[in-house]
């Protein structure tokens, strides 16, 4: 079946504007997972959702970062305001159970966010 | 959630067996251990897991001493392919470690 997707696949935006990012998971995964990768570093936990409710917000870094996700599907990750440092990779993953460690996360290809 | 500790960067040869240790000194009784390989440009994608003793699967092997206060992913005779950034996650039942750091990145040249 189908993997995680994710779009666009790069979005150049200008500092100020509003972007929003979307995550298709798994078809039946329940859990749902954004970090962001900026160039040379690790992944940087964002958000966690487990079904539509988002029981770990701890990572978004301001109140300009939100995400939603409807229908235990499709997920928005919006960034209000975009600055050069909201540049990075955008990754979305999904797991099948309800956040268990254990459970395998599955990745998306990402989205490359750059702000002039 | 345990820290883990790996090297930033390894270098290896075609064809030799390269073995990647990550120490998790604070490791919980229900933590299980993960590693994750991301070539460039992709998300990470699940090697291993495992919880002690010995993990093998068709691409690399997990070894986790009796105090599981670090573990080792093996993967042998690696190829050109296998040059990617490997990390080790510790977490378990009681939440889920979301912690990729910096990761290991494996450079393999002929």
């Amino acid at each position: 079946g189908a993997g995680v997707s994710q779009s666009p696949s790069n979005k150049v935006t200008e500092k100020g504007k509003d972007v929003e990012l979307r995550c298709d998971p798994i078809s039946g995964h329940t859990a749902l997972y954004w970090y962001r990768q900026s160039l040379g570093q690790g992944l940087e936990f964002l958000i966690y959702f487990q079904g539509n409710s988002a029981p770990d917000k701890s990572g978004l870094p301001s109140d300009r970062f939100s995400a939603e996700r409807t229908g235990g599907s499709v997920s928005t990750l919006t960034i209000q305001r975009t600055q050069q440092e909201d540049s990075a990779v955008y990754l979305c993953a999904s797991s099948l159970t309800q956040g268990r460690y254990t459970d395998t996360q599955y990745f998306g290809p990402g989205t490359r966010l750059t702000v002039l | 959630l345990a820290k883990t500790t790996q090297p930033i960067s390894m270098d290896s040869y075609e064809g030799q067996e390269v073995n990647i240790t990550c120490s998790h000194n604070n490791i919980a009784t229900n933590d299980y251990i993960t590693w994750y390989q991301q070539f460039p440009s992709q998300g990470p994608r699940f090697i291993i897991q495992g919880y002690k003793t010995k993990v093998t699967n068709e691409v690399a092997s997990l070894f986790i001493p009796a105090d599981r206060k670090s573990s080792t992913l093996s993967l042998p005779r690696v190829s050109l392919s296998d040059t990617a950034v490997y990390y080790c996650l510790v977490g378990g039942s009681t939440g889920y470690a979301l912690n990729f750091g910096k990761g290991t990145s494996l450079l393999v040249t002929p």
